[in-house]
């Protein structure tokens, strides 16, 4: 069974600390993702990645930056947190091309006080 | 997550009827869609896709019809059960790797 995997369901951080979200595939997947999630804001592109050691910005890098050293783990770091990165992350994956489903992780809701 | 489903449109059906979920989307020029349920506090599932030269795609329990004049694609659910109360979203390729997804419907199955 193919699978995204995610570090943390549930975290907790104070504004200003460095926070990694950390995200595995096992598909060997070319193509991984993070994006954020709102009420009423629906899914939003943060970063992605085509390939190890690349890294292309979505539609909401600001705060944001993010890492992939190894084909399987894409990490998600927020420099110095704030309040209104409050949110659910999500973590995806995705064969290269045209025609591929593409795969999420469960989950972290991630909450900055 | 736990509160997706917030500011969403809402289907609200009986167990047993048959759902319609619709999406209008945004380029003509996409060429892949997807149909992805979330249930609460977990990751967004594929459902079923669809490519642009097709107009209808069948599954299990599901269909997903394509409109490409009007860039509409709808997702049908047979006999709808407690167990498909969830938001769906759709989703197009525009580029090469990337999705656009949609804003969500919460479907909500009474017993």
């Amino acid at each position: 069974d193919v699978k995204v995997t995610q570090s943390s369901r549930y975290l907790v951080k104070r504004t200003g600390e460095k926070v990694f979200l950390e995200c595995v595939q096992d598909m060997d997947h070319e193509n991984m993702f993070w994006y954020r999630q709102d009420p009423g804001l629906g899914l939003r592109l943060i970063y992605f990645s085509y390939d190890v050691k690349m890294k292309e910005k979505g539609d909401i890098p600001e705060g944001y930056s993010v890492s992939r050293e190894k084909k399987e783990r894409f990490s998600l770091i927020l420099e110095s947190a704030s309040t209104n990165q409050t949110s659910m992350y999500l973590c995806a994956s995705r064969l290269g091309g045209t025609y591929n489903e593409q795969f999420f992780g469960p989950g972290t809701r991630l909450t900055v006080l | 997550g736990e509160n997706v489903g917030l500011h969403l449109p809402t289907l609200s059906v009986q167990e047993g009827d048959n759902s319609i979920i619709n999406c209008a989307y945004s380029n003509s020029a996409s060429d892949y869609f997807i149909w992805y349920k979330q249930e609460s506090g977990k990751g967004p599932q594929f459902i079923i896709d669809i490519r642009s030269n097709m107009d209808k795609r069948q599954g299990q329990r599901v269909t997903v019809l394509l409109n490409k004049t009007v860039k509409h694609l709808s997702l049908q659910i047979a006999a709808t059960q407690p167990g498909d109360s969830a938001v769906y979203f759709c989703a197009e390729n525009q580029g090469y790797s990337t999705l656009t997804f949609g804003k969500g419907t919460m479907l909500l199955v009474s017993p």
